[in-house]
């Protein structure tokens, strides 16, 4: 079966940085996904992790612990234009289909 | 940047009504999908299509569900009776299947009444 955990919701200041935690249990796992959603919009992709470590792109960075079932998405200097929902979701394989969470609702204030 | 098109944007239809909505994938992309999401609700995996036939399908997608690739471009899902609770965004999706990279559609807002 597939569980993913997030928290349901986020606020922030302007500028500062957040971190919204995911934590899975899933068959077959293969790599983990954050994806944005704006309301009423697609998911955008933001980062895949399929190795443990934390990957960097820009003010937005993935963490994974296989191990621990466990990433986090960390956004840096926050801006209002980051207000959204960020979705953990998880893959079993390039081609296969994604799991979602329930996503993270994130307020950035000014 | 190549987009994954999705028509009509919004669709509103009387209950027990057909619908049809219609995708165009990326166009070098082997694999397919239909997602959705109900208002306030998590996104959820419909059925997945690579290769001409569903290669997996999620206990939503029943036999009131059907998909086809009628063409070399566009990706169709058939919702032959619909429900209320269908009422739904319905998002497209294709990958490559060479790396995890996925492209949505920017959705079909589904309104059954």
């Amino acid at each position: 079966g597939q569980n993913i955990d997030q928290p349901t919701e986020m606020t922030a200041t302007e500028g500062a940085i957040v971190q919204i935690n995911c934590t899975y249990q899933t068959s077959g796992f293969n790599g983990l996904f954050w994806y944005q959603q704006h309301a009423g919009e697609a998911p955008t992709f933001l980062s895949y992790n399929v190795l443990d470590g934390l990957e960097e792109k820009g003010r937005f960075s993935s963490f994974l612990s296989r191990s621990k079932g466990y990433s986090y998405l960390l956004l840096k200097e926050l801006q209002m234009k980051d207000s959204a929902s960020y979705l953990c979701a998880t893959g079993r394989a390039a081609g296969n289909k994604l799991t979602f969470g329930g996503g993270t609702r994130v307020l950035v204030k000014p | 940047e190549p987009e994954v098109t999705q028509t009509p944007s919004h669709q509103v239809t009387q209950m027990g009504q057909e619908v049809i909505l219609r995708c165009v994938p990326i166009s070098n992309h082997l694999y397919f999908y239909w997602y959705r999401q109900i208002l306030g609700q998590k996104v959820e995996f419909l059925v997945s299509f690579y290769n001409n036939e569903i290669s997996e399908k999620s206990e939503i997608f029943d036999d009131q569900f059907s998909v086809e690739r009628p063409d070399g471009s566009n990706f169709t899902l058939k919702i032959r009776s619909t429900k209320l609770e269908d009422s739904a965004m319905y998002f497209c999706a294709s990958s490559s299947g060479v790396d995890y990279g996925y492209t949505f559609g920017s959705g079909t807002r589904l309104t059954v009444v």
